[in-house]
C-alpha cells in the first residue's frame, strides 16, 4: 500500500484560505468515505481534526473543512491564523481493512 | 475522558525486540480497536497495524508484517505492540491510538524507540 500523496508544504498570510490535497486510489480514498485529517504540532501527537471526509470533532474549530471528488480528498484552513503552523496528514481506510496516511504537508503561515 | 497511555522511551540494540504498551482509561477497551503508527525522526507517519481489543484479531501493514505483534490484555485495559529485529532505521516515535468508527479519535503520547549499537 502506497502512502497517500500530498503536497509537501503549503503557505499563506494570516486571514487567508489555504487547501491541501491528498490523492488515493480506487482501493483507498475512492472506495470509502473514511477519509480523516489530522493536524500535527512539533514535538506533539497528531490531533484529529476532520474524520468521515467531511465531519469535525467536537471543539474543532469551523475553520477547517474538508471534502472529497474521486480519489481525491481536500482540507481548507479558512482565515488563517498562526495557531495552524503545523503538519497536516490525510488518512484513509483501504480495501484491504488497513489504514494508510498521507505523505504530509507543512502548513507556513507567512 | 478517553486516555492512552504509553510506556516510556526505550534503547535497543540492533537484532533485539522491543515492546511498547498502550493503556486504556475512560472508555469500554474492548469496544474500540486499536492502531499502531510510527514517525521516524523528521519523517511523515507510517500506518503498522490494528488490533480488534474485542475478538484479538489483527491486521497488520505489508511492510512490518514479519515483524510486529499486536496484541493485549483485556483486564488490563492494556495494548502491546512488540517489533522485533531492530535495525537503526526502526529509530522512531511509536504511537497508539483509539480507533472510532473508521478514524483514530485519540492518540497516545507516543514513545521514542531508538536502536543503537
Amino acid at each position: 500500500q502506497s502512502a497517500l500523496t500530498q503536497p509537501a508544504s503549503v503557505s499563506g498570510s494570516p486571514g487567508q484560505s489555504i487547501t491541501i490535497s491528498c490523492a488515493g486510489s480506487s482501493s483507498d480514498v475512492g472506495a470509502y468515505n473514511f477519509v480523516s485529517w489530522y493536524q500535527q504540532h512539533p514535538g506533539k501527537a497528531p490531533k484529529l481534526i476532520i474524520y468521515d471526509v467531511t465531519y469535525r470533532p467536537s471543539g474543532v474549530s469551523n475553520r477547517f473543512s474538508g471534502s472529497k471528488s474521486g480519489n481525491t480528498a481536500s482540507l481548507t484552513i479558512s482565515g488563517l491564523q498562526a495557531e495552524d503552523e503545523a503538519d497536516y496528514y490525510c488518512g484513509s481506510y483501504t480495501s484491504s481493512n488497513t489504514d494508510v496516511f498521507g505523505t504530509g504537508t507543512m502548513v507556513t503561515v507567512l | 475522558q478517553v486516555q492512552v497511555v504509553q510506556s516510556g522511551a526505550e534503547e535497543k540494540k540492533p537484532g533485539a525486540s522491543v515492546k511498547v504498551s498502550c493503556k486504556a482509561s475512560g472508555y469500554t477497551f474492548t469496544h474500540h480497536a486499536v492502531h499502531w503508527v510510527r514517525q521516524a525522526p523528521g519523517q511523515g507517519l507510517e500506518w503498522m497495524g490494528w488490533l480488534n481489543t474485542g475478538n484479538g484479531n489483527t491486521r497488520y501493514s505489508q511492510r512490518f508484517q514479519d515483524r510486529v505483534t499486536i496484541t493485549r490484555d483485556t483486564s488490563a485495559n492494556t495494548a502491546y505492540m512488540e517489533l522485533i529485529s531492530l535495525r537503526f532505521e526502526d529509530t522512531a516515535v511509536y504511537y497508539c491510538a483509539r480507533r472510532d468508527g473508521r478514524t483514530l479519535d485519540s492518540w497516545g503520547q507516543g514513545t521514542l524507540v531508538t536502536v543503537s549499537s
